[in-house]
């Protein structure tokens, strides 16, 4: 069983729309997640921290359930140039390895 | 500034050849990573230097992968007897130290025919 499981998606949502994504993670014992950003052919960047508190970015809001061991992403109003594949990211047992999920795949249309 | 950079951009050689990437990392990030991307995957983390020293290569796949970093600056990833299942993006990351926010470099796209 991979450590970080998304679902790939495609998404495909309207300009305007709100969508979300989850994802799991396997190692109880992680202490730090992420969002990513990938878009095609580039590097991953960082888009946000996930803190169990919850945090908010402008449009974009990422949730911690740590019993459930359960990441999600809100983004809310979608803009074309939010299409891109969004990583779900946990640090490993080490603290400083980054374990990568698959990638959801966005695709916002006018 | 200027972030990491990675040279080749593409590299395309034949089974059984040997290759070399090469990573820049940000002047004074003294953590810097590697990892592989395959299609349609995450990155997958491959070794771990802080300063000169290999501190984590725990993801190199075989004997066939070794990276160095001799002077704590520019790392060199160096595959031996290319497989076409080695064909995939390596991406090199850095940051000031460990469990800081790694910025990656645009990848060297490794193709082995």
């Amino acid at each position: 069983r991979k450590e970080v499981e998304q679902d790939p998606g495609p998404f495909n949502v309207p300009e305007g729309a709100t969508v979300a994504f989850n994802c799991t993670y396997s190692n109880s014992a992680s202490q730090s997640f992420f969002w990513y950003r990938q878009d095609c052919r580039k590097e991953p960047k960082l888009l946000m921290s996930v803190y169990s508190s919850g945090n908010e970015d402008g449009r974009f809001t990422a949730q911690l359930n740590r019993a459930s061991q359960y990441i999600s992403l809100l983004i809310r109003d979608s803009k074309l140039s939010d299409s891109a594949t969004y990583l779900c990211v946990v640090n490993s047992n080490s603290g400083y390895a980054l374990n990568f999920g698959k990638g959801t795949s966005l695709l916002v249309t006018p | 500034g200027a972030g990491v950079s990675q040279t080749p951009s593409n590299k395309v050689t034949e089974k059984g050849k040997y290759v070399e990437l090469r990573c820049d990392p940000i002047s004074g990030h003294t953590a810097l990573y590697w990892y592989r991307q395959s299609l349609g995957q995450g990155p997958e983390f491959l070794i771990y230097f802080q300063g000169t020293g290999a501190a984590d290569d725990s993801g190199l796949p075989n004997d066939r992968f070794f990276a160095v970093r001799p002077e704590g600056s520019v790392s060199t990833l160096k595959i031996q007897r290319t497989e076409r299942g080695d064909s995939a993006v390596y991406l090199c990351a850095s940051s000031t130290g460990p469990a800081y926010e790694q910025f990656f470099g645009p990848g060297t796209r490794l193709t082995v025919l």
